[in-house]
């Protein structure tokens, strides 16, 4: 089964604008990771929440968890031109190998 | 900050020949990983490897793919005989503990099969 569906598919937007991406997963996890991805580029690692909690920050970002509805959503605030990119969430595995979605294709426009 | 690297950052083979990707993972990390993306798809796990040895792997992980860590900081994944579907980006990936921390990804290398 696929883990890690985000949606939407893609997102445009306008600078400082919030933009809000949502990661759905189908079994239980111990933690859901987020990860951005420059075009072309590798993955950058943004923020991690563990099963047991329910909302995390770090910066302009937010996130957001809810195993009994397995889902978890990302914001960022006050959206800037250089948060372009590709956004996608990441289940870990037993073995800590990480099953990622499709991801979002965020475009914010200056 | 520490970082993994990879090396090449692009490599374009011919159909049928063996490549070799390289990795330098971060030096106190004990799990290894490699994944691949094909242009314009989502990030696929191939292969964990903890201990010396393969912890996981995927069904893209056929006979065609070896890893290795020839010693104590390269970490490699061979493909033996490519093929036109293995054109990827292929990410490698370490981690010091597994189970709830943080992986870290090198910049990855493009691999380009003609």
């Amino acid at each position: 089964s696929q883990q890690g569906e985000e949606d939407p598919q893609a997102l445009s937007i306008q600078e400082g604008e919030n933009a809000t991406m949502n990661c759905s997963y189908k079994t239980s996890i111990n933690n859901l990771q987020w990860y951005r991805q420059n075009s072309g580029r590798g993955l950058v690692h943004l923020i991690l929440i563990r099963s047991n909690e329910r909302e995390k920050h770090s910066g302009r970002l937010r996130v957001t968890l809810d195993t009994s509805k397995k889902s978890s959503s990302l914001l960022i605030t006050a959206s800037r031109a250089a948060d372009t990119a590709s956004y996608f969430c990441a289940t870990t595995r037993s073995q800590g190998n990480l099953i990622f979605g499709k991801g979002t294709k965020l475009s914010v426009k200056p | 900050e520490p970082e993994v690297t990879q090396t090449p950052s692009h490599q374009v083979t011919q159909m049928g020949q063996e490549v070799i990707l390289r990795c330098v993972p971060i030096s106190n990390h004990l799990y290894f990983y490699w994944y691949r993306q094909i242009l314009g798809q989502k990030v696929e796990f191939l292969v964990s490897f903890y201990n010396n040895e393969i912890s996981e792997k995927s069904e893209i992980f056929d006979d065609q793919f070896s890893v290795e860590r020839p010693d104590g900081s390269n970490f490699t994944l061979k493909i033996r005989s490519t093929k036109l579907e293995d054109s990827a980006m292929y990410f490698c990936a370490s981690l010091f503990v597994a189970g709830g921390e943080t992986q870290y990804f090198g910049p990855g290398t493009r691999l380009l099969v003609l």
